[in-house]
């Protein structure tokens, strides 16, 4: 079956640390998309990706970087300078109107 | 870019009683809108979507939605709601530049 599979389910991190997490899709969709979603405010975009080797900026980029060397690859880091990383990261990827979003990745920092 | 509002931050309802749940857009373009769902603990479902056409879109679960451009507002609606609706609720808007936003969420508790 075609999906998006985000891995790991849940990461932990010390602070200081960087940390990659996966994004991989079969879909043959062209754009691929992270999103972060804390309580109250939804999700907020930080990056996108329309095409490979090009990628911009969301809303709330900094702390966060990204690669998309392959299309169906779009992994999300998570830096040392991103100051409130505990949250909920959800991929997605889209073709034409049809978004697809996977099942989500929680980090927590301790 | 496009921003997305939600009126509502959490609203409580009874069984059966009616459910509206606002959502404006600021854009002055072409853009597609979007109703998610996410239910505790799972991820999100897709309710419905707008593109073109008729303005009243019918969506999954008995919901709809309104589309009225001169308001910029993107309203979900359903008649009599269930208590298996309790979830949270989010409007997306994707506008011609390709990028979707969504709003903060709404959450909708419905006590049995």
């Amino acid at each position: 079956d075609g999906g998006i599979t985000q891995s790991p389910k849940y990461l932990f991190r010390k602070e200081g640390q960087n940390v990659t997490l996966s994004c991989e899709q079969n879909l043959n969709h062209d754009a691929m998309y992270w999103y972060r979603q804390d309580p109250g405010q939804g999700l907020r975009l930080i990056y996108y990706s329309q095409i490979v080797n090009d990628f911009q900026k969301g809303d709330i980029a900094e702390g966060y970087s990204v690669s998309r060397e392959k299309k169906e690859s779009f992994p999300l880091t998570v830096t040392s300078a991103q100051k409130n990383p505990t949250a909920f990261y959800l991929c997605a990827s889209r073709r034409g109107n049809g978004y697809t979003f996977g099942s989500g990745t929680r980090l927590t920092v301790v | 870019a496009q921003s997305v509002s939600q009126h509502n931050h959490h609203v409580i309802l009874s069984e059966a009683a009616s459910l509206e749940l606002g959502c404006n857009y600021s854009y002055g373009g072409t853009v597609n809108l979007f109703w998610y769902v996410q239910y505790p603990g799972q991820h999100l479902q897709l309710l419905l979507k707008y593109f073109s056409g008729d303005p009243l879109v019918k969506g999954i679960k008995g919901f709809e939605a309104e589309f009225i451009k001169s308001k910029f507002s993107f309203n979900l609606r359903k008649p009599s709601v269930q208590w298996s609706d309790t979830a949270e609720y989010f409007c997306a808007v994707n506008a011609d530049n390709n990028d979707m936003r969504f709003g903060a969420g709404t959450r909708l508790t419905v006590k049995p």
